[in-house]
Protein backbone atom coordinates (compact mmCIF):
# COMPACT_ATOMS: atom_id res chain seq x y z
CA UNK A 1 0.00 0.00 0.00
CA UNK A 2 1.68 3.45 -0.85
CA UNK A 3 2.11 5.64 1.97
CA UNK A 4 3.15 9.11 2.12
CA UNK A 5 3.47 10.78 5.81
CA UNK A 6 4.46 14.47 6.32
CA UNK A 7 5.88 16.19 9.19
CA UNK A 8 7.32 18.90 10.32
CA UNK A 9 4.44 21.70 10.22
CA UNK A 10 3.94 24.22 13.05
CA UNK A 11 3.44 27.87 14.02
CA UNK A 12 6.37 29.94 12.69
CA UNK A 13 6.84 34.00 12.64
CA UNK A 14 7.20 36.17 9.91
CA UNK A 15 10.52 35.27 8.45
CA UNK A 16 11.28 32.53 10.49
CA UNK A 17 12.05 28.90 8.69
CA UNK A 18 10.64 25.28 9.17
CA UNK A 19 11.77 21.88 7.30
CA UNK A 20 8.68 19.42 6.08
CA UNK A 21 9.66 15.88 6.17
CA UNK A 22 7.81 13.25 3.71
CA UNK A 23 8.09 9.89 4.40
CA UNK A 24 7.02 7.54 1.75
CA UNK A 25 6.44 3.80 1.75
CA UNK A 26 4.57 1.06 -0.67
CA UNK A 27 6.55 1.83 -3.88
CA UNK A 28 10.06 2.26 -5.22
CA UNK A 29 10.80 5.51 -3.90
CA UNK A 30 13.75 5.98 -7.01
CA UNK A 31 11.19 5.56 -9.77
CA UNK A 32 8.84 8.23 -9.31
CA UNK A 33 8.29 12.04 -9.13
CA UNK A 34 7.72 13.42 -6.01
CA UNK A 35 5.68 16.79 -5.23
CA UNK A 36 4.38 19.44 -2.62
CA UNK A 37 1.33 21.04 -3.15
CA UNK A 38 -0.24 23.13 -0.75
CA UNK A 39 -3.55 24.47 0.41
CA UNK A 40 -4.28 27.87 1.95
CA UNK A 41 -7.23 27.80 4.83
CA UNK A 42 -10.25 27.50 2.94
CA UNK A 43 -8.96 28.06 -0.70
CA UNK A 44 -7.97 26.13 -3.37
CA UNK A 45 -4.63 23.45 -4.38
CA UNK A 46 -1.26 25.41 -5.54
CA UNK A 47 1.22 23.41 -6.70
CA UNK A 48 4.94 24.48 -4.77
CA UNK A 49 7.77 22.21 -5.38
CA UNK A 50 8.88 19.03 -7.78
CA UNK A 51 12.04 16.92 -7.54
CA UNK A 52 12.10 14.28 -10.56
CA UNK A 53 13.43 10.83 -10.90
CA UNK A 54 15.90 12.71 -12.87
CA UNK A 55 16.70 15.43 -10.45
CA UNK A 56 15.23 17.96 -12.05
CA UNK A 57 13.87 20.31 -9.66
CA UNK A 58 10.79 22.67 -9.97
CA UNK A 59 9.40 26.08 -7.95
CA UNK A 60 6.50 27.98 -8.34
CA UNK A 61 7.49 31.70 -8.71
CA UNK A 62 5.66 32.23 -5.03
CA UNK A 63 8.16 30.03 -3.47
CA UNK A 64 11.70 30.64 -5.74
CA UNK A 65 14.53 31.74 -3.82
CA UNK A 66 13.13 30.64 -0.51
CA UNK A 67 12.39 26.88 -0.43
CA UNK A 68 14.72 24.41 -1.17
CA UNK A 69 13.30 20.46 -2.11
CA UNK A 70 15.75 17.85 -1.71
CA UNK A 71 14.84 14.08 -1.50
CA UNK A 72 16.78 11.28 0.18
CA UNK A 73 16.32 7.93 -2.26
CA UNK A 74 18.24 6.22 0.58
CA UNK A 75 15.53 7.13 3.21
CA UNK A 76 12.78 7.01 1.14
CA UNK A 77 12.04 10.71 2.00
CA UNK A 78 11.41 13.98 0.74
CA UNK A 79 12.39 17.24 2.11
CA UNK A 80 10.68 20.96 1.57
CA UNK A 81 13.43 24.07 3.36
CA UNK A 82 11.27 26.91 4.05
CA UNK A 83 12.72 30.34 5.03
CA UNK A 84 11.46 33.93 5.07
CA UNK A 85 8.22 32.50 5.55
CA UNK A 86 5.55 34.93 5.04
CA UNK A 87 2.05 34.84 6.05
CA UNK A 88 0.92 33.65 2.71
CA UNK A 89 2.80 30.53 3.20
CA UNK A 90 0.48 29.57 5.60
CA UNK A 91 -1.27 26.18 4.63
CA UNK A 92 -1.74 22.69 4.61
CA UNK A 93 1.61 21.19 2.94
CA UNK A 94 0.48 18.06 1.14
CA UNK A 95 3.28 15.63 -0.59
CA UNK A 96 2.30 13.88 -3.74
CA UNK A 97 3.28 11.28 -5.90
CA UNK A 98 3.99 10.86 -9.30
CA UNK A 99 2.07 8.58 -12.03
CA UNK A 100 4.18 5.89 -13.56
CA UNK A 101 3.49 6.41 -17.06
CA UNK A 102 5.18 8.66 -19.16
CA UNK A 103 3.78 11.56 -19.70
CA UNK A 104 2.66 11.69 -16.19
CA UNK A 105 5.22 12.70 -13.87
CA UNK A 106 2.91 15.77 -12.38
CA UNK A 107 -0.14 13.80 -12.38
CA UNK A 108 -0.95 13.66 -8.21
CA UNK A 109 -1.60 9.78 -7.67
CA UNK A 110 -1.19 9.22 -4.69
CA UNK A 111 -1.43 11.88 -1.43
CA UNK A 112 -0.15 11.91 2.15
CA UNK A 113 -2.54 13.47 5.05
CA UNK A 114 -0.55 16.72 4.73
CA UNK A 115 0.88 18.85 7.39
CA UNK A 116 -0.25 22.26 8.60
CA UNK A 117 1.96 25.53 8.39
CA UNK A 118 1.04 28.24 10.34
CA UNK A 119 3.14 31.60 9.59
CA UNK A 120 2.09 34.80 12.09
CA UNK A 121 3.31 36.71 14.76
CA UNK B 1 0.93 30.09 -17.46
CA UNK B 2 -2.23 27.79 -18.48
CA UNK B 3 -5.29 29.39 -16.05
CA UNK B 4 -7.78 26.98 -15.54
CA UNK B 5 -12.00 28.25 -14.74
CA UNK B 6 -13.80 26.09 -13.36
CA UNK B 7 -18.23 26.40 -13.36
CA UNK B 8 -20.32 26.97 -12.02
CA UNK B 9 -18.65 27.93 -8.82
CA UNK B 10 -21.64 26.00 -6.59
CA UNK B 11 -23.44 23.39 -7.44
CA UNK B 12 -26.75 22.56 -5.38
CA UNK B 13 -28.33 19.59 -6.37
CA UNK B 14 -30.14 16.34 -5.04
CA UNK B 15 -29.18 12.43 -4.55
CA UNK B 16 -29.83 10.94 -7.93
CA UNK B 17 -29.37 13.99 -10.02
CA UNK B 18 -26.99 14.39 -12.19
CA UNK B 19 -24.23 16.99 -12.25
CA UNK B 20 -21.93 18.44 -14.94
CA UNK B 21 -19.15 20.94 -14.09
CA UNK B 22 -16.99 22.74 -16.45
CA UNK B 23 -13.10 23.61 -16.68
CA UNK B 24 -11.70 25.80 -19.53
CA UNK B 25 -7.98 25.95 -19.81
CA UNK B 26 -6.54 29.43 -21.18
CA UNK B 27 -4.70 27.34 -23.77
CA UNK B 28 -5.00 24.19 -25.42
CA UNK B 29 -3.58 21.67 -22.73
CA UNK B 30 -1.62 19.14 -24.89
CA UNK B 31 -2.32 15.53 -24.98
CA UNK B 32 -5.17 15.67 -22.85
CA UNK B 33 -2.84 16.18 -19.55
CA UNK B 34 -6.25 16.95 -17.98
CA UNK B 35 -7.18 15.26 -14.49
CA UNK B 36 -9.89 15.69 -11.67
CA UNK B 37 -9.97 15.46 -8.25
CA UNK B 38 -12.37 14.77 -5.41
CA UNK B 39 -11.54 16.53 -1.88
CA UNK B 40 -13.69 16.15 1.01
CA UNK B 41 -13.65 18.49 4.41
CA UNK B 42 -9.94 17.25 6.36
CA UNK B 43 -9.19 14.98 4.04
CA UNK B 44 -6.50 15.67 1.02
CA UNK B 45 -7.93 15.36 -2.43
CA UNK B 46 -8.47 11.88 -4.43
CA UNK B 47 -7.70 11.72 -8.07
CA UNK B 48 -10.33 10.00 -10.23
CA UNK B 49 -9.98 11.56 -13.77
CA UNK B 50 -6.69 11.39 -15.63
CA UNK B 51 -5.60 11.86 -19.29
CA UNK B 52 -9.21 13.92 -19.39
CA UNK B 53 -11.36 10.82 -19.77
CA UNK B 54 -9.82 7.34 -17.92
CA UNK B 55 -11.11 6.68 -14.36
CA UNK B 56 -8.78 6.40 -11.93
CA UNK B 57 -8.45 3.11 -9.67
CA UNK B 58 -11.57 1.67 -7.88
CA UNK B 59 -13.56 5.25 -9.14
CA UNK B 60 -16.72 4.13 -10.25
CA UNK B 61 -18.32 4.33 -13.37
CA UNK B 62 -21.03 6.87 -12.50
CA UNK B 63 -18.22 9.37 -13.01
CA UNK B 64 -17.16 10.13 -16.24
CA UNK B 65 -14.61 12.63 -17.69
CA UNK B 66 -14.70 14.46 -21.25
CA UNK B 67 -13.20 17.63 -23.06
CA UNK B 68 -10.13 18.28 -25.38
CA UNK B 69 -8.18 21.66 -26.53
CA UNK B 70 -9.38 23.94 -23.76
CA UNK B 71 -13.13 22.71 -22.95
CA UNK B 72 -13.41 19.78 -20.46
CA UNK B 73 -16.44 18.25 -18.24
CA UNK B 74 -16.26 15.80 -15.55
CA UNK B 75 -20.07 13.97 -15.39
CA UNK B 76 -21.41 12.55 -12.47
CA UNK B 77 -24.54 10.64 -13.87
CA UNK B 78 -26.81 10.02 -10.69
CA UNK B 79 -25.27 11.80 -7.42
CA UNK B 80 -25.05 9.73 -4.55
CA UNK B 81 -24.41 11.06 -0.86
CA UNK B 82 -20.58 10.50 -0.26
CA UNK B 83 -20.05 12.51 -4.17
CA UNK B 84 -20.73 15.71 -2.05
CA UNK B 85 -17.07 17.53 -2.27
CA UNK B 86 -15.66 20.15 -4.15
CA UNK B 87 -14.06 19.18 -7.22
CA UNK B 88 -10.82 20.50 -8.72
CA UNK B 89 -9.25 19.72 -12.12
CA UNK B 90 -5.64 20.30 -12.73
CA UNK B 91 -3.29 20.24 -16.12
CA UNK B 92 -0.21 18.46 -15.78
CA UNK B 93 1.61 19.27 -19.41
CA UNK B 94 5.10 18.72 -19.24
CA UNK B 95 6.30 22.26 -18.45
CA UNK B 96 5.81 24.24 -15.05
CA UNK B 97 3.54 25.73 -13.51
CA UNK B 98 1.64 22.90 -12.71
CA UNK B 99 -1.65 24.60 -12.20
CA UNK B 100 -5.47 24.08 -10.46
CA UNK B 101 -8.52 25.47 -11.31
CA UNK B 102 -10.71 26.55 -8.34
CA UNK B 103 -12.61 24.20 -7.76
CA UNK B 104 -16.09 23.71 -7.72
CA UNK B 105 -18.56 22.93 -4.92
CA UNK B 106 -21.42 20.26 -5.24
CA UNK B 107 -23.73 20.86 -1.86
CA UNK B 108 -27.05 19.16 -1.06
CA UNK B 109 -29.73 20.78 -2.11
Amino acid sequence: EVQLVESGGGLVKPGGSLRLSCAASGFTFSSYSIHWVRQAPGKGLQWVSSFSTSAYIFYADSVRGRFTISRDNAKNSLYLQMNSLRAEDTAVYYCARGGAKYGDDHLYVYWGQGTLVTVSS
Amino acid sequence: DIVLTQSPGTLSLSPGERATLSCRASQSVTSSYLAWYQQKPGQPPRLLIYGASNRATGIPDRFTGSGSGTDFTLTISRLEPDDFAVYYCQQYVNSPPWTFGQGTKVEVK
